[in-house]
């Protein structure tokens, strides 16, 4: 059965720092893109980024709003996802899900973990 | 940026068919696909590739795509089926969502 665990939401101060993680199993974790999604508290679903497997050069995309500011990385040998979000600003505040990209279906998100709420806050 | 646009409700009568549009410029030269979210959820994929339906997503669930609006196509609404639907696509390498509509059964 696949799963996706979110951890590591919390509050924090605007200008802060905070680590996600996702972990990941039920499937070879290595050769799945991976991406994470926020939501706002009562708004719409945002992409925020993803990363592709290593055996497709490891590479990573970010929507404007976070690029220069989120980091995705991935450590294969833990099936574990990350978001390092540094600069955190109100406009952060949201739950980030993360989500394989289903190689066979398109790209789109087929699995998805149950979130983690990140609040930003002074 | 490149932009979908959903209507941000729809309504529909239990057993009738329900028709979510998203629209985006030349949306049909992409591919779509959409996500059904309950409240407290997270989402789940419904139709990926335009018009395919993942396994176990009930065969009521249908998509198409064509010019600029990609449109989810849902019959014989069930109570069960309301929920917010996102449609998607990629830009390049970036992943677009629409607004999300709100489905409400009634």
């Amino acid at each position: 059965e696949v799963q996706l665990v979110e951890s590591g939401g919390g509050l924090v101060k605007p200008g802060g720092s905070l680590r996600l993680s996702c972990a990941a199993s039920g499937f070879t974790f290595s050769n799945a893109w991976m991406s994470w999604v926020r939501q706002a508290p009562g708004k719409g679903l945002e992409w925020v980024g993803r990363i592709k497997s290593k055996t497709d050069g490891g590479t990573t995309d970010y929507a404007a709003p976070v690029k220069g500011r989120f980091t995705i990385s991935r450590d294969d040998s833990k099936n574990t996802l990350y978001l390092q979000m540094n600069s955190l600003r109100a406009e952060d505040t949201a739950v980030y899900f993360c989500a394989r990209e289903g190689m066979l279906l398109g790209n789109a998100a087929d699995y998805w973990g149950q979130g983690t709420l990140v609040t930003v806050s002074s | 940026s490149y932009e979908l646009t959903q209507p941000p409700s729809v309504s529909v009568s239990p057993g009738q068919t329900a028709s979510i549009t998203c629209s985006g410029d030349k949306l049909g030269n992409k591919y779509a696909c959409w996500y059904q979210q309950k409240p407290g959820q997270s989402p789940v994929l419904v139709i990926y590739q335009n018009a395919k339906r993942p396994s176990g997503i009930p065969e009521r669930f249908s998509g198409s795509n064509s010019g600029n609006t990609a449109t989810l196509t849902i019959s014989g609404t069930q109570a069960m089926d309301e929920a917010d639907y996102y449609c998607q696509a990629w830009d390049s390498s970036i992943v677009i969502f629409g607004g999300g509509t709100k489905l409400t059964v009634l």
